[in-house]
C-alpha cells in the first residue's frame, strides 16, 4: 500500500512567485493534515481536512496560503506570493479515524526555499 | 496550550551503547503521546504511541518509551543503538478532540563507530 506522497520533494523559488505543493494521502484516509517546519524550529500544525472540508485551519499563517482538497482525495497548498519567511519543510499527513485512535502517517515533506 | 520540550538538540552515542532521548510535555488532561523518527530523505515514521493503559510502550526497531505522569515525561529508550538509528527524533502530543499534533523541536542522533 502506498504511503503519503508529496510533490515536489524540493522547490526553489524567488520571493513574490507562486508555488503549489501537492499531497496524496493514503487511500481511504478521510483526514488530511498540513504541517510546516521552519529551520531549527518545531513542526507546526497548519490545517486539517476531513474529506473535502476544512475542519481546522487555525495554524495557517496568513491569507497568502491557500489549501484545497479536491473531491476529498489529494490536497494542494498554494503560497502566493511567497515570502522569505515561508521557507521550510512542509509535511502532509493522513489518518483514517479521528479521536482516541488517531494515528497520523506522514509524507517525506516538500522543502521550500524562497530566495 | 499544550507544549512539548525536547531539551537535547543533538546527541552523539557509540554504536552498541544505550540511548535515552528526553521529552517533557505540558497538557491539562491525559495526553496522547507519540515518537516519530525522520531518517535522511524519508518521511516521519511513527516509532510508538501512548494512548492509555500500560505506561511502558514498545515500538518498532527495538525502541520503547515510558509515560510518567508525575514528571510529565515520555522518554524514548533503546538498549543498544545501531548505525541505522542515526536520524532526527520528534516527540509529539495529541489533543483528543482537536486532531492537532504539537511537536518538540527534535533531537538529532549521531552514531559513532
Amino acid at each position: 500500500e502506498a504511503g503519503v506522497t508529496q510533490f515536489p520533494s524540493h522547490s526553489v523559488i524567488e520571493k513574490g512567485q507562486t508555488v503549489t505543493l501537492r499531497c496524496d494521502p493514503i487511500s481511504g484516509h478521510d483526514n488530511l493534515y498540513w504541517y510546516r517546519r521552519v529551520m531549527g524550529k518545531e513542526i507546526k500544525f497548519l490545517l486539517h481536512f476531513v474529506k473535502e472540508s476544512k475542519q481546522d485551519e487555525s495554524g495557517m499563517p496568513n491569507n497568502r496560503f491557500l489549501a484545497e482538497r479536491t473531491g476529498g482525495t489529494y490536497s494542494t497548498l498554494k503560497v502566493q506570493p511567497a515570502e522569505l519567511e515561508d521557507s521550510g519543510v512542509y509535511f502532509c499527513a493522513s489518518s483514517q479515524v479521528m479521536g482516541a485512535k488517531n494515528i497520523q502517517y506522514f509524507g517525506a515533506g516538500t522543502r521550500l526555499s524562497v530566495l | 496550550a499544550q507544549s512539548v520540550t525536547q531539551p537535547d538538540i543533538h546527541i552523539t552515542v557509540s554504536e552498541g551503547a544505550s540511548l535515552e532521548l528526553r521529552c517533557n510535555y505540558s497538557y491539562g488532561a491525559t495526553p496522547y503521546l507519540f515518537w516519530y523518527v525522520q531518517s535522511p530523505g524519508q518521511g516521519l515514521q511513527l516509532l510508538l504511541k501512548y494512548f492509555s493503559g500500560d505506561t511502558l510502550v514498545q515500538g518498532i526497531k527495538g525502541f520503547e518509551a515510558e509515560f510518567k505522569r508525575s514528571q510529565s515525561s515520555f522518554n524514548l529508550r533503546k538498549p543498544s543503538v545501531h548505525w541505522s538509528d542515526a536520524a532526527e527524533y520528534f516527540c509529539a502530543v495529541g489533543d483528543f478532540g482537536n486532531e492537532k499534533l504539537t511537536f518538540g523541536t527534535g533531537t538529532r542522533l549521531t552514531i559513532i563507530p
